[in-house]
């Protein structure tokens, strides 16, 4: 079956300290890769999305994702987080056999100090 | 966001009792999806529909059914609310099969007691 693990449940960091978390996901075909946002009572909204062509990907806010196809990854990174990105942070996997289904991490819930 | 609304947004009710949660979407999108959220568990999908009258199971549809009469309208029911269904519930609609990306509604947040 397939599956999408994020590493880090929960992370904690300083402003201006740089972000990355971690996705790894298990489909032997093509995927479409996406990452996912949940701020603070509010519904998800997406940052970016991976489909074909260049794998470092960029999105909203300052944020990026490499999709590494050898090790079946897809990492989001900021160099410099602010408090405002305290949130939780989903990452999530679209197949070709999925009929449009995702699959998604457990996510990861970041939070960033003052 | 404006083209897609849930309600109730808050619900408390008892065991055994049926519930109905909508979505209502203004978008003209074909698909829409219905998952619950819950802590560790990321989302998971419950139904899903890609177009009216046409509707499937996701992984966790034991204890739901969903109904599509309109396009614009995707109806939620848990036919005997249980403790283990108390959860956040996200409706999610998408153009092309989800190719682009779900818009997600708000969200109702369900308290079975």
């Amino acid at each position: 079956a397939q599956s999408v693990s994020q590493h880090n449940h929960h992370v904690i960091l300083s402003e201006a300290a740089s972000l990355e978390l971690g996705c790894n996901y298990s489909y032997g075909g093509t995927v479409n890769l996406f990452w996912y946002v949940q701020y603070p009572g509010q519904h998800l909204q997406l940052l970016l999305k991976y489909f074909s062509g260049d794998p470092l990907v960029k999105g909203i806010k300052g944020f990026e994702a490499e999709f590494i196809k050898s090790k079946f990854s897809f990492n989001l990174r900021k160099p410099s987080v602010q408090w405002s990105d305290t949130a939780e942070y989903f990452c999530a996997v679209l197949t070709t056999d999925s009929w449009g289904k995702f699959q998604f991490g457990a996510g990861t819930q970041v939070v960033v100090t003052p | 966001d404006a083209g897609i609304t849930q309600s109730p947004r808050h619900k408390v009710t008892e065991t055994g009792t049926p519930v109905t949660l909508r979505c209502h979407q203004t978008e003209n999108h074909r698909y829409m999806y219905w998952y619950r959220q819950d802590p560790g568990h990321g989302l998971r999908l419950i139904h899903y529909s890609y177009g009216v009258k046409d509707t499937d199971k996701g992984e966790v549809s034991d204890g739901y059914s969903v109904s599509r009469s309109k396009t614009e309208d995707f109806l939620l029911t848990l036919e005997s609310a249980t403790s283990s269904q108390t959860s956040v519930y996200f409706c999610a609609i998408s153009f092309q099969g989800g190719d682009y990306g779900y818009t997600f509604g708000s969200g109702t947040r369900l308290t079975v007691v």
